[in-house]
Order: structure tokens, then C-alpha cells, then sequence
């Protein structure tokens, strides 16, 4: 278990660039979340996959932002055309759809990726 | 209906001390209360979590007391250490559903030496 890992740690882009963010999951995780956080609050959940299926995405997404989980391994997160209001913290978690029961509902964390749009 | 409230916003509290946090929500339908510890430049990671079926759960230092009828749950970190100083969340969602977790607003927990 070597953890949820996310690339880059940071970015800074300029408005209107397009960024995209990759996460490695915990490889027999077949759950894999992005979550959204600016400072001084919780996640705010984007959306979900279940293996490679994007199964729930937030209705406060925008168009710009689309994930993908092409082997339903890793993960990217891409957006488009950047704006000032996307600056956040980009946090990805996984989890295992039949955990063992000390684990049901455990969400597993990556470090996260830090946003900024200048 | 779905909004989970946490309180307070920061917590100072002396090395030794007892800290505690309160949540109140208002779905009555969730079944799963966890708490999530995170630290400057890292993402969250789950303290300890309750079902509504117990009215409490204590893992080392950390306590869950749970008040199903009140709609409100609590963490107690008792003899609290320096390195306990992070934000913490309470969340709630059901079980089989966990990526629709709802989370607080967090609590700063800052421990004097």
C-alpha cells in the first residue's frame, strides 16, 4: 500500500490555459474520487468512478472540467480555458467497493494538487 | 436538509487538555458519521468514524459520542498533544454511498505547550 498519489503537487497557470492533473489510486481500489477544496473548507466532491465508469458528477461542475479513468486505473482531471475562481486545492481519494469492515466507508486521501490561476 | 454544521470555526486548547468538537446535521437518513484529520499541505485522512447504531466509539485518545436524537455527534481528543494541531471535519453520509459524504466546515485545533 504506497498510498493515493497526485501529480503535480502544485501548478500555477495563467487564465484561460488548460490544466490537467493525474491521480494513482491505491492499486486494488476500483473506487476513485476528486474532490475540490478551497481554504477554510471541507471537499467539495466533483465526482466518482467505479472502475473505469464515471458513475456521479457534481451538478456544480462546470463544462470546463472533465475526468477520466481510461483502465480504471489512474485518473486525470482535466480544465479548460482556467479562470481566477478555479484556484483550489485539487484532492483525489480512493476506496475499495467491498472493504473490510474496518474499512467501510474510508475514504484514502492523496497529498493533492495545488492550483493556482494568476 | 443536507448541511452538516461544525463548531467551532478554531480551538485552542493547552497540552493535556481535552478538546472537543461538535456537528449537528439534519438528514436523518445518514448512517455514517467519520471524522478526517488533515494537516497543512496534505489531504484529509479518516480519525475514526460511527454508525448511529452506538452512541459511542473511543480509539486511543479520540472519542466519538453520538446523540442520535439530538441529531448531533462530537470528537473529544482527550490529553491532547502538540501534534494533534490540525483542522478536523466531521462528515456524514450513507454507508453505501460514501463519495456523497457532506462534510463540515472544519475546526482549526491548535495545542499550547
Amino acid at each position: 500500500d504506497t498510498g493515493v498519489s497526485q501529480d503535480p503537487r502544485h501548478k500555477i497557470t495563467k487564465r484561460g490555459q488548460n490544466v490537467t492533473f493525474r491521480c494513482d489510486p491505491i492499486s486494488e481500489h476500483n473506487r476513485l474520487y476528486w474532490y475540490r477544496q478551497t481554504l477554510g473548507q471541507g471537499p467539495e466532491f466533483l465526482t466518482y468512478f467505479q472502475n473505469e465508469a464515471q458513475l456521479e458528477k457534481s451538478r456544480l461542475l462546470s463544462d470546463r472540467f472533465s475526468a477520466e479513468r481510461p483502465k480504471g486505473s489512474f485518473s486525470t482531471l482535466e480544465i479548460q480555458r482556467t479562470e481566477q475562481g478555479d484556484s483550489a486545492m485539487y484532492l483525489c481519494a480512493s476506496s475499495q467497493l467491498r472493504a473490510r469492515h474496518t474499512d467501510l466507508g474510508k475514504l484514502f486521501f492523496g497529498s493533492g494538487t495545488q492550483l493556482s490561476v494568476l | 436538509q443536507q448541511q452538516v454544521k461544525q463548531s467551532p470555526q478554531s480551538l485552542i486548547v493547552q497540552k493535556g487538555g481535552i478538546s472537543i468538537i461538535n456537528c449537528a446535521y439534519e438528514n436523518t437518513a445518514f448512517d455514517y458519521f467519520p471524522w478526517y484529520q488533515q494537516f497543512p499541505g496534505k489531504g484529509p485522512a479518516l480519525l475514526i468514524a460511527i454508525r448511529p447504531d452506538v452512541s459511542e466509539k473511543k480509539e486511543g485518545r479520540f472519542t466519538i459520542s453520538f446523540n442520535k436524537s439530538a441529531k448531533q455527534f462530537s470528537l473529544h481528543i482527550m490529553d491532547s498533544q502538540p501534534g494533534d494541531s490540525a483542522t478536523y471535519f466531521c462528515a456524514a453520509s450513507y454507508l453505501d454511498s460514501n463519495y456523497q459524504l457532506i462534510w463540515g466546515a472544519g475546526t482549526k485545533l491548535i495545542i499550547k505547550p
